[in-house]
């Protein structure tokens, strides 16, 4: 069965601090997608990693891939409050484009 | 900037009732994808579909449930007889193909069984 894990699961920061989300996955797929999502909102792109050794920014927030570890993680710098949100990591479940999904990481900003 | 589409917003009915969940999907896309999301809790896919047909589906999406492309824009799901479990965040999503483009997603039809 494919499984996609991401940690923390919840992720409470202050202002200015830097962190990483995690996500491991367990299928041999070269792609990986990151998205947040607002309460109650849909899911935005934030990143798409296509291979080994990626890496993606994107303001404070940056993305990288290792494809042999199954590892990928988001790094925060210096965060605010605009980025409080649920993250999350996703990879192509089949051969038609489907996505898994991990379980997300809410994130919380505080002044 | 174009953009995945869906009605109703919000859609409550009772149980056992069938429900139609509409989606305009990117018009130059050409895969299409359902997903839900119970409260709280993560995002399930439900089934592709491809060249009109259903290409993958999940467990999750049983003869309860079918999906529809009626016309060259529209895109639809039925549940045929709604349960209490049923209830959650419908999304539609789209992408132009498989190579290495995202998917795009709509801004889902809270669904609410009662």
């Amino acid at each position: 069965e494919l499984k996609v894990e991401q940690n923390p699961l919840f992720l409470s920061m202050q202002e200015g601090k830097n962190y990483t989300i995690y996500c491991n996955y367990s299928t041999t797929s070269d792609r990986l997608y990151w998205y947040r999502q607002d309460p109650g909102k849909s899911l935005e792109s934030l990143f798409v990693l296509l291979s080994n050794g990626a890496v993606k920014q994107e303001g404070r927030l940056m993305a990288s891939l290792d494809t042999k570890a199954r590892l990928s993680t988001l790094h925060i710098t210096a965060a605010v409050h605009d980025l409080s949100a649920t993250y999350f990591c996703a990879v192509d479940g089949g051969s038609q484009g489907n996505l898994i999904f991990g379980k997300g990481t809410k994130l919380s900003v505080k002044p | 900037e174009p953009e995945v589409t869906q009605t109703p917003s919000h859609q409550v009915t009772q149980m056992g009732q069938e429900v139609i969940l509409r989606c305009v999907p990117i018009s130059n896309h050409l895969y299409f994808y359902w997903y839900r999301q119970i409260l709280g809790q993560k995002v399930e896919f439900l089934v592709s579909f491809y060249n009109n047909e259903i290409s993958e589906k999940s467990e999750i999406f049983d003869d309860q449930f079918s999906v529809e492309r009626p016309d060259g824009s529209n895109f639809t799901l039925k549940i045929r007889s709604t349960k209490l479990e049923d209830s959650a965040m419908y999304f539609c999503a789209s992408r132009v193909g498989l190579a290495w483009e995202t998917q795009y997603f709509g801004p889902g039809t809270r669904l609410l069984v009662l």
